[in-house]
């Protein structure tokens, strides 16, 4: 299984700043998602991370507020923009091979003021 | 859209085991997930069934798929107090994209 690596782990922000969270992986992965877990809430899938081209949003989800960069087969970063209180949260990557099992990073805990 | 469902809580007693059920509704699911998160950590992947098998056993987990109600159940025997956490069951939505569709998650309390 893949190693994976958040950066940071935790982080307390002020309203309206941003925050760029990294993924790192250990091996080459074809597959990299960005998923957000509220308080007391399951995940839900914010984004396909695409090497080298423009990031998949699922709906309810947008650019301007998760600028998402992967540029290269190991590497993905997240930016929560402009953050308000409601995107306190835990930010997970995860990654996977077609037709194979998904892994998961530690996780992001996030805390808006 | 495609939708995962779980039980919210279940409690036993140590020694006992526990039988926690998920329904799904993506006939196209390729794969089926069960993961554990412990307080303040991240998702484990504790086992994974292919769509075309009816049972999977690892140790003490065994996991069960009944493909025509679209029931998928985690059975771990022999439970213990760490076994206490969320367990999560996911659905790779759409084939094999990698999109995962969670259930709300099924938390176990263990009690000694």
């Amino acid at each position: 299984s893949a190693v994976i690596s958040q950066k940071p782990s935790r982080d307390i922000c002020q309203r309206g700043t941003s925050l760029t969270i990294q993924c790192q992986v250990d091996s080459q992965v074809t597959m990299m998602f960005w998923y957000r877990q509220q308080p007391g809430q399951s995940l839900t899938l914010i984004a396909t991370a695409n090497q080298g081209s423009e990031a998949t949003y699922e709906s309810g989800f947008v650019i301007d507020k998760f600028p998402i960069s992967r540029p290269n087969l190991t590497f993905s970063t997240l930016t929560v923009s402009n953050m308000s209180p409601e995107d306190s949260s835990i930010y997970l990557c995860s990654v996977g091979q077609p037709l194979d099992t998904q892994y998961f990073g530690p996780g992001t805990r996030l805390t808006v003021l | 859209g495609e939708d995962v469902e779980q039980s919210l809580f279940l409690s036993v007693r140590e020694g006992d085991s526990s039988v926690i059920n998920c329904t799904y509704t993506d006939s196209s699911s390729t794969y089926l997930y069960w993961y554990k998160q412990e307080p303040g950590a991240g998702l484990q992947l504790l086992t994974y069934i292919f769509s075309n098998m009816d049972m999977k056993q690892d140790q003490r987990l065994t996991v069960l798929l009944n493909k025509k109600d679209k029931h998928l159940s985690l059975r771990i025997a022999d439970t213990q107090t760490g076994d206490s956490a969320i367990y999560f069951c996911a659905d790779s939505a759409h084939g094999n994209t990698g999109k995962l569709i969670f259930g709300q998650g099924t938390t176990l309390q263990v009690k000694p």
